[in-house]
């Protein structure tokens, strides 16, 4: 069965740094990869997704994916206080998309 | 801009009762699901429907069913709840169920006493 897991499990970091959040899966088969985020009380809300290896760039966010290393990473470029919230990986099982294990992140000014 | 819509927000309920979620996305996705959420904010699949079909249902009790009529509406239904269903179950909708983006509602909150 798939396993998706997060690291670190929480992280404080300043305003204006850059923020590395990890996913690893057991599926080498796995094709879809995607990151949501969870405001406190709020829906889980897509981010970004990838497909294939490489990197994929929007804003001040950056998914990497290496299906070998069945590691998959998103970076925040200029961290944000909003960005302060739940992050979760999702690696598509499927029919689904199972989830990790979550990233809480907060962004002190 | 909600496009998966959930009620009840929050319900408190006794051992023992039956509960009942609705879930309605206005998306024209095709297919839904049922997510539950724990105290450790672990998301975990419970159900999907592709086009009103069950396609799939992870090991959960049998004491829960989903029940969907159309496309747009996937319901849940807890016949005899128990303390540990105590938990925010997300409903979730996407263009197909394949590689798609996962759309989610506010979620039902359930608090078992």
């Amino acid at each position: 069965q798939q396993k998706v897991q997060q690291s670190p499990e929480s992280l404080i970091v300043p305003e204006g740094a850059m923020t590395s959040l990890n996913c690893t899966f057991s599926d080498s088969a796995s094709q879809y990869f995607a990151w949501y985020r969870q405001h406190s009380g709020k829906a889980p809300k897509a981010l970004m997704s990838i497909f294939s290896n490489g990197e994929k760039e929007e804003g001040r966010f950056t998914i990497h994916l290496n299906k070998a290393s069945l590691h998959f990473s998103l970076h925040i470029r200029d961290s944000q206080p909003s960005d302060s919230a739940l992050y979760l990986c999702a690696v598509n099982s499927g029919t689904y998309q199972r989830f990790g294990t979550g990233t809480k992140l907060q962004v002190v000014p | 801009e909600t496009a998966v819509f959930q009620t009840p927000n929050y319900h408190v309920t006794q051992v023992g009762n039956e509960v009942s979620f609705n879930c309605k996305q206005t998306l024209g996705h095709d297919t839904m699901y049922w997510y539950k959420q724990d105290s450790k904010k672990l998301l975990k699949i419970m159900f999907s429907y592709n086009n009103k079909q069950l396609i799939v249902n992870e090991t959960v009790p049998r004491r829960f069913s989903p029940q969907s009529s159309d496309k747009a509406h996937l319901n849940l239904r807890i016949k005899s709840v128990e303390p540990e269903d105590s938990a925010v179950y997300l409903c979730a909708s996407s263009r197909d169920h394949s590689n798609e983006r996962l759309f989610f509602g506010h979620g039902t909150k359930l608090s078992v006493l």
